[in-house]
C-alpha cells in the first residue's frame, strides 16, 4: 500500500497570501489529522477530519481551516499568512477516528512565509 | 504549562548502549504514543500504549498509568537509531506532544 502523501513538499509564500496544502491518506483510511511543527512550539494538533466532517480542532485561529472529500483526501488552508506560520505541516491518517488510533504520518509540507 | 514533559532533551550514546527516554504527563489520558522523527521531518509511529508494556524488535515501551509516566527503551543502540523521539498523549479528543528527545548514537 502506498503511504500518506502530501503535496506540495515545499512552499514559499509571502505575508498576507493564502495557501492550500493537500493530503492523501493510505487507501482505506478514513480519518485524517493535521499537525503543525515549529522549532519554538514543537508539534501541535490542528484538526481531525472523518467522513468529510471536522471532529476535533486544536487551539489555532480561524485562519486555519480544512476540509475532507468523499475519497478521504484532505486539504488544509491558511489564509492571511503570517511569518509565524512558517512550519512543517504534517498530516496523518488512520483507519478510524480518534486520537487513540495508530497514526501514519506523511512526509510533511515545509512552508516558508517571507 | 506543559501537559507532557520529556527527559532528557538531548542524549548521546555509544553504539550498543541501553537507552531510556522518559515521558511524564499531567493529564488523564486514554492513550500514549511514541513517535520517531528522523532529520528531514518524516515521522514514524513506534508505539501506542494504554497500559502495560509493548516490544518491537530492540524497542520497548512501558507505561504506568497511576504514576503518569512512560518510558521508551532502546536495547543495543545503533547509529541508525539517531533521531528525535516524541511522546504524545491523548486526552479527550486532543493530542498533546512533548518537546522531544534528540538521540545521537555514535559508532
Amino acid at each position: 500500500k502506498a503511504g500518506v502523501t502530501q503535496t506540495p513538499r515545499y512552499l514559499i509564500k509571502t505575508r498576507g497570501q493564502q495557501v492550500t496544502l493537500s493530503c492523501s491518506p493510505i487507501s482505506g483510511h478514513r480519518s485524517v489529522s493535521w499537525y503543525q511543527q515549529t522549532p519554538g512550539q514543537g508539534l501541535q494538533f490542528l484538526f481531525e477530519y472523518f467522513s468529510e466532517t471536522q471532529r476535533n480542532k486544536g487551539n489555532f485561529p480561524g485562519r486555519f481551516s480544512g476540509r475532507q472529500f468523499s475519497n478521504s483526501r484532505s486539504e488544509m488552508n491558511v489564509s492571511t499568512l503570517e511569518l509565524g506560520d512558517s512550519a512543517l505541516y504534517l498530516c496523518a491518517s488512520s483507519l478510524d477516528p480518534g486520537q487513540g488510533q495508530i497514526q501514519y504520518f506523511g512526509p510533511g509540507t515545509r512552508l516558508l512565509v517571507l | 504549562k506543559n501537559e507532557v514533559e520529556q527527559s532528557p532533551q538531548n542524549l548521546t550514546a555509544q553504539e550498543g548502549e541501553f537507552i531510556t527516554i522518559n515521558c511524564s504527563y499531567s493529564v488523564g489520558i486514554s492513550a500514549l504514543h511514541w513517535l520517531q522523527q528522523h532529520p528531514g521531518g518524516g515521522i514514524v509511529s513506534l508505539f501506542m500504549l494504554s497500559s502495560g508494556k509493548k516490544k518491537h524488535g530492540r524497542l520497548i515501551a512501558t507505561i504506568n498509568i497511576q504514576e503518569k509516566h512512560s518510558s521508551l527503551h532502546i536495547t543495543a543502540s545503533h547509529p541508525r537509531d539517531s533521531a528525535v523521539y516524541i511522546c504524545a498523549v491523548v486526552t479527550g479528543n486532543q493530542f498533546y506532544f512533548g518537546t522531544g528527545t534528540s538521540l545521537t548514537v555514535i559508532p
